[in-house]
């Protein structure tokens, strides 16, 4: 039972590096989400998709890009990476996005930008 | 602006013990709470969720109470066990089909010691 996968777990960046986040599901669920988790701070919604080919901007998406080429895969994409960028950032999955769904959550990926 | 505040920040309890962790919350229009387990190093698991007509959920030792009225939730846990050490997140839902309409608590840090 897979669930969702991110890769890395761990990642150190200099500032001005860009990096993809890889994120897979394999419960078939249409709605994928990225979030990052600051210490002491409730997840903020960083881009979300509904379906392959569609993504929509969450609360905090500048400096973020993703894609969404299959249902599965749901990379996100720093591009010159800030120190503001240093946090925990979570990928998670729901079946059709409504509120009594829950969220599946991967077990992050840890990233500092030096 | 949707709003989800936690109490404690921290808790350290005893094995065997019982705790009550505290979420108030200002999410408008509501529709659902859920209460999430998230262990060191992992992503948020879900333990219960409530919506509008529902006031008591339990899962195993944890239950979730919900006073729509005051908008307070608590999250009771009995006969602590070590495997209980965990950061504890609510989160509620707003009545968006498009689901990024979460709002994430803080989160309550319980440590539980032998």
């Amino acid at each position: 039972n897979a669930g969702v996968t991110q890769t890395p777990k761990f990642r150190i960046l200099k500032i001005g590096q860009s990096m993809t986040l890889q994120c897979t599901q394999d419960m078939n669920h249409n709605y994928m989400y990225w979030y990052r988790q600051d210490p002491g701070m409730g997840l903020k919604l960083i881009y979300y998709s509904v379906g392959a080919g569609i993504t929509d901007k969450g609360e905090v998406p500048n400096g973020y890009n993703v894609s969404r080429s299959t249902t599965e895969d749901f990379p996100l994409r720093l591009e010159l990476a800030a120190p503001s960028q240093t946090s925990v950032y979570f990928c998670a999955s729901s079946y059709n996005g409504r509120p009594n769904q829950p969220q599946h959550f991967g077990d992050g990926t840890r990233l500092s930008i030096l | 602006k949707n709003q989800v505040e936690q109490s404690p920040q921290s808790l350290i309890i005893l094995e065997g013990k019982n705790c009550t962790l505290q979420c108030n919350y200002t999410v408008s229009p509501f529709s659902n709470l859920r209460w999430y387990k998230q262990d060191t190093g992992r992503g948020p698991v879900s333990l219960t969720i409530m919506t509008f007509s529902e006031n008591t959920k339990s899962n195993g030792r944890y239950t979730a109470t919900l006073d729509a009225d005051t908008k307070q939730s608590s999250l009771h846990i009995t006969a602590s066990q070590l495997s209980d050490s965990a950061s504890y997140i609510c989160v509620v839902s707003a009545t968006d089909n498009a689901g990024n309409m979460l709002t994430f608590g803080g989160g309550t840090r319980l440590m539980v010691k032998p």
